[in-house]
């Protein structure tokens, strides 16, 4: 497809599950980011890619919380041990920008709705 | 401090105006771009417009316009001859620095209503 693609689009775990979340990007694109918006919120970044390395994680709350892009396409953001303030819509994210301050705009999928029970 | 502030939490305008979505930032970095998205109710985030710090004119993209006002770090969408589908949460979001720094901070949006 010609945009970002995300799956599920929904998903209900019991608490202390673990749960992944794939981001297909938009080919060719070599940034990749993870967003959490929590309800009525505006979204927070959470981690960055730019091919198959992660060069910014500051926004994972917890270590609970592991993303990976092993070939530098295809990213996975796996929540551990899931707990009910983990429930949000996960947000992925893919530009054409390398860094140095690009002015190509994110281009966001419909996100992940994970609800934790 | 906040970084992007929008302090409209709603907004209900008759459709045909214009209308004008507040945004002001805060950095010290003097390389920065603003971004504003538009997200229905359906949930996808679309880019709408973008203005970089250095840029010396306003942004525009059709229907939308940003008033760039930088003494005032203020970055207003303007949306003119409003469409009853313009009805959305509209996010207003900054980029800081030159060097490997993508992420965006986003602001706490503004639910937009067109009234008929």
């Amino acid at each position: 497809g010609a945009g970002v693609s995300q799956s599920p689009r929904y998903k209900v775990a019991k608490r202390g599950q673990d749960v992944a979340l794939r981001c297909d990007p938009i080919s060719g694109h070599v940034s990749l980011f993870w967003y959490q918006q929590a309800l009525g919120q505006g979204p927070e970044f959470l981690t960055y890619f730019q091919n198959e390395a992660q060069l910014d994680k500051s926004g994972l709350p917890s270590d609970r919380f592991f993303a990976e892009r092993p070939e530098g396409s295809v990213s996975t953001l796996k929540i551990q041990r899931t707990q009910q303030e983990d429930s949000a819509v996960y947000l992925c994210a893919s530009s054409a920008g390398t860094g140095g301050g690009s002015n190509q705009p994110q281009h966001f999928g419909d996100g992940t709705r994970l609800s934790i029970l | 401090a906040q970084k992007i502030t929008q302090t409209q939490p709603g907004m209900f305008v008759q459709e045909k105006e214009a209308v004008t979505l507040d945004c002001t930032y805060d950095t010290s970095d003097p390389s920065y771009g603003l971004f504003w998205y538009k997200q229905p109710s359906s949930g996808e985030m679309i880019f709408l417009i973008y203005q970089g710090s250095y840029d010396q004119q306003n942004a525009t993209e059709g229907r939308y316009s940003l008033n760039f006002q930088k003494a005032r770090k203020s970055a207003n969408l303007v949306i003119s001859a409003s469409q009853l589908g313009d009805s959305a949460m509209y996010f207003c979001a900054m980029r800081e620095g030159n060097f490997g720094n993508e992420k965006l901070t986003f602001g706490t949006g503004t639910r937009l209503t067109i009234i008929p």
